[in-house]
């Protein structure tokens, strides 16, 4: 059971924006930076947000992240059939000194 | 560029140890004074941090799996490795390899393809 809760699915339709939530708690996303990740299927994971909001080289700037209190999210707009994927959030915990992924996030373009 | 290759035996019979080594090729483990970690996905599920080693040794593991848990490093072979204890159909997964920064709180920007491993007699 992740302590980085995300919901398990999140659906659109091409040029919408989505939005996926990642609930955290004081020790983790309330005092640390947040990660993004994006797999598609049989692949390994592919970092799209550093630092909660920062993208690496590479990732198109109509995908965002931000944080507020102990709940991060990460936008997707202008949404394209590459998109479909699944999203996973990440960030250090200080109480267990170790690092947390969300249970992920299966995104449908409809 | 950077690249990290898992590798090991992908089947395991129950209550023996698990044993993996990742190749990081186009770079020094050691000269970039970088962490290293290990993280698993069993199938169809979601990611799994097992533990992270620096280059010099400093280790950090899931409290869920310390007990079971060692990660250590050959500067000389340009790897890193982990085994695993007394594993269970439970342990059976992906496992990735990743690379981290200087800290182990930089997060993880560089993996290896994955390695299917399955507990099973």
């Amino acid at each position: 059971q992740s302590v980085l809760t995300q919901p398990p699915s999140a659906s659109g339709t091409p040029g919408q924006r989505v939005t996926i939530s990642c609930s955290g708690s004081s020790s983790n996303i309330g005092s640390n930076y947040v990660y993004w990740y994006q797999q598609l299927p049989g692949t390994a994971p592919k970092l799209l947000i550093y630092r909660t909001n920062q993208r690496p080289s590479g990732v198109p700037d109509r995908l965002s992240g931000s944080k507020s209190g102990t709940s991060a999210s990460l936008a997707i707009s202008g949404l394209r059939s590459e998109d479909e994927a699944d999203y996973y959030c990440a960030a250090w915990d200080d109480s267990l000194s170790g690092w947390l992924f969300g249970g992920g996030t299966k995104l449908t373009v409809l | 560029q950077l690249q990290l290759q898992e590798s090991g035996p992908g089947l395991v019979k129950p209550s023996e140890t698990l044993s993996l080594t990742c190749t990081v090729s186009g770079g020094s483990i050691s000269s970039t004074s970088n962490y290293w970690g290990w993280i698993r996905q069993p199938p169809g599920k979601g990611l799994e941090w097992i533990g992270s080693i620096s280059y010099s040794g400093s280790t950090y593991y899931n409290p869920s799996l310390k007990s079971r848990v060692t990660i250590s490093v050959d500067t000389s072979k340009n790897q890193f490795s982990l085994k695993l204890y007394s594993v269970t159909a439970a342990d059976t997964a992906v496992y990735y390899c990743a690379r981290q920064g200087a800290v182990v709180t930089h997060w993880f920007d560089d993996w290896g393809q994955g390695t299917l491993v399955t507990v099973s007699s």
